[in-house]
């Protein structure tokens, strides 16, 4: 089954820990990238990467960080988390970087 | 000013009403226009897609783009309850140093009651 998916669904942690979210397709696609919904802002495009080793930063880049090795995967970084990045977060992917955007399921991170 | 701009609603309508959603948006770089569905809970799922001004129709759905006013519109016909979800205009950059960037709009929560 073509899909994106994204690991822990779910995560609570604390200021200033390390974390990673994982994000992978199985589409074969080049585009790839992160949002953050938050109420009232929709979602916010953090980072992009239109293909292994190119990455560009969005709206939202501060405190995070991204890498693409792999044409699969787009791992995003919270070096030392704040509470300011609770949010929902989604990784997407498209064949191409104008094409459509297929979501993944969501992360709901919580920083106390 | 938001690059692109949406009305967050809420917006509640009666099944079989004619709901209307639009974005501006200011980035003349802007050149590839979607509309996503959002459910409770869920990712985004596109709808429509289009790059150029005009009308594009599918089944219940017509996205409306005019360049020249940088207005995009989302109209559903024939609304039903299963309708009732968030909507996202999306637009691509495709000139400069922002080649491939995504905006989207903050999203309109669409209600459509029986």
């Amino acid at each position: 089954e073509a899909q994106v998916t994204q690991n822990p669904r779910y995560l609570i942690t604390v200021t200033g820990k390390k974390l990673t979210v994982t994000c992978s397709q199985n589409m074969n696609h080049e585009y790839m990238s992160w949002y953050r919904q938050d109420p009232g802002l929709g979602l916010r495009q953090i980072y992009y990467s239109m293909n292994v080793e190119v990455t560009d930063k969005g709206d939202v880049p501060e405190g995070y960080k991204v890498s693409r090795k792999e044409k699969r995967n787009f791992p995003l970084i919270l070096e030392s988390p704040s509470p300011n990045q609770t949010s929902l977060y989604f990784c997407a992917s498209s064949f191409r970087d104008h094409g459509e955007q297929f979501f993944g399921p969501g992360t709901r991170l919580t920083v106390l | 000013q938001k690059e692109v701009e949406q009305d967050p609603g809420p917006l509640s309508v009666p099944e079989g009403a004619i709901v209307s959603l639009n974005c501006t948006y200011s980035n003349s770089a802007f050149q590839y226009f979607m509309w996503y569905r959002q459910y409770s809970r869920k990712g985004p799922e596109l709808l429509m897609y289009t790059y150029s001004s005009g009308n594009k129709e599918d089944g219940r759905f017509t996205a409306q783009v005019d360049k020249s006013s940088k207005y995009i519109s989302l109209f559903i016909r024939d609304s039903q309850p299963s309708d009732s979800a968030t909507y996202l205009c999306a637009i691509v950059n495709a000139g400069g140093t922002s080649y491939g960037k995504l905006t989207f709009g903050q999203g309109t929560i669409l209600t459509v009651h029986p």
